[in-house]
């Protein structure tokens, strides 16, 4: 398996700018995470889906983070406009359902200057 | 909500000797208890955990141990080698069928281990 694939590994953009990120969870996991990671914060839950549906979105920061799962094996965060203080690393992580195991992706990088 | 406690931030050893690092947890109804490896520029990986019916677990020198009556748990890593240097991570979560909080992990700040040859 090639585990949790997320993309881009890297994202420099320019404050103000739309910015995607990717995630293809493991074939077979049906619950799905996104974590943000920074020095200060260290790792926090964004968001989670389970069978695709958002169960708990309480750590979105506010309306400029959204996410979608629009099928089993695809999810997106999308964060516009984006800011300088959301510079950090966004982990993907995906388990399977009744386990609370998590694998992380290798996470993407964003920078915004 | 839940929240897990981690110490120490910062942890030095040389190689050969034991590493501890505790965690603490606030909701008694949390039941499941990882434990992260992360190496610089990857994501956390799951290198051991532990169930709330359970006291301690082992798996070649690592071990952890869990007091319930505390909410506290802990991490050891015998013999350490350079290869352990990394920043590990506790977490707690209450699974359950049908739970809102099912799956979901609140996880420590970390301890940054650094193991000298």
């Amino acid at each position: 398996d090639a585990g949790v694939i997320q993309s881009p590994r890297h994202e420099v953009t320019e404050m103000g700018q739309e910015v995607t990120l990717r995630c293809k969870p493991i074939s077979g996991h049906n619950s799905l995470f996104w974590y943000r990671q920074t020095m200060m914060r260290g790792l926090e839950l964004l968001i989670y889906f389970n069978n695709n549906v958002p169960i708990d979105d309480s750590g979105m920061p506010e309306d400029r983070f959204s996410a979608k799962m629009p099928n089993a094996s695809f999810s997106t965060l999308k964060i516009q406009p984006s800011e300088p203080r959301d510079s950090a690393v966004y982990f993907c992580a995906s388990s399977p359902q009744g386990v609370a195991g998590y694998t992380f992706g290798s996470g993407t990088r964003l920078t915004v200057v | 909500g839940e929240n897990v406690e981690q110490h120490p931030s910062t942890l030095s050893v040389q190689e050969g000797d034991s590493a501890v690092i505790k965690c603490t947890y606030s909701d008694s109804a949390s039941n499941y208890f990882p434990w992260y490896k992360q190496e610089l520029g990857k994501g956390p990986q799951l290198i051991i955990d532990i169930r709330s019916n359970v006291g301690e677990k082992k798996d070649q020198r690592i071990a952890v141990t869990l007091n319930k009556t505390a909410k506290h748990f802990s991490l050891h890593i015998t013999e350490t080698q350079p290869e352990d240097s990394a920043v590990y991570f506790c977490a707690a979560s209450k699974g359950g069928a049908g739970g809102t909080s099912y799956g979901k992990l609140t996880f420590g700040q970390g301890t940054i281990l650094t193991v000298h040859p």
